[in-house]
């Protein structure tokens, strides 16, 4: 079976603030495909980034970052200098196998920065 | 390009009625996605298409629940009757070739059975 745990339910933080949202995942698959989600307060989902199992180098894009390690089953998220507008709920999800037939989203911390 | 197309965007009906839900994937997609996500339970997989095929339908919460892909532009999600605990945000998505390949989100439809 496999899981997904975002073990922060709600983060506050006031703007220019940096913080990291975790994600930790469980599967016993070699081969599994992880991926970050943004839903701010219109609903949409937003796609973030996606990251192989083969591929553990962190990626930056801007203020955002990203620590994949495969030692600890983490695939954390991190906004340097938040802004207000970078709330919203963030999904951590994992789909593994060479088919990945299961697409597995965690619960979401909902991340709220202050002005 | 266009994105994940679902209508409609807010649905508000009374218990019993039927209640349909459409979506139109990302052209030169292979897969689709139904999702839906509530309070409670967050994002779950209904049921997902390869090529218009349906290849997992173990999300679908129960016989009242039933899902359609008639060609590749187009998918529906039926509810058949509605009760007010499928009230929700009904999400389509669509994927290029397999599933782990990012996702593409519609933007959802609100559903609110009375």
């Amino acid at each position: 079976a496999q899981k997904v745990t975002q073990a922060q339910t709600e983060i506050s933080v006031v703007e220019k603030e940096d913080v990291t949202l975790d994600c930790v995942y469980e599967t016993r698959d070699t081969t599994y495909y992880l991926f970050w989600y943004k839903q701010p307060p219109s609903g949409e989902l937003v796609f973030l980034i996606r990251r192989n199992s083969f591929d553990e180098q962190n990626e930056i894009s801007g203020r955002y970052s990203w620590n994949f390690q495969k030692s600890t089953s983490s695939f954390n998220f991190t906004i340097t200098a938040s802004q207000v507008v970078d709330s919203a709920v963030y999904f951590c999800a994992l789909s593994e196998g060479n088919y990945g037939q299961n697409f597995v989203f965690g619960p979401g911390t909902r991340l709220s920065v202050l002005p | 390009d266009a994105g994940v197309i679902q209508s409609p965007r807010h649905e508000v009906t009374e218990m019993g009625q039927e209640v349909t839900l459409r979506c139109k994937p990302i052209s030169g997609h292979d897969y689709l996605f139904w999702y839906r996500q509530t309070m409670m339970r967050g994002l779950e997989l209904l049921i997902y298409f390869n090529n218009n095929v349906p290849i997992d339908d173990s999300g679908m919460p129960e016989d009242r629940f039933s899902a359609k892909m008639p060609n590749a532009s187009f998918s529906t999600l039926k509810i058949q009757p509605s009760e007010p605990r499928d009230s929700a945000v009904y999400f389509c998505a669509s994927s290029l070739r397999r599933t782990q390949e990012t996702q593409y989100f519609g933007p959802g439809t609100r559903l609110l059975v009375l």
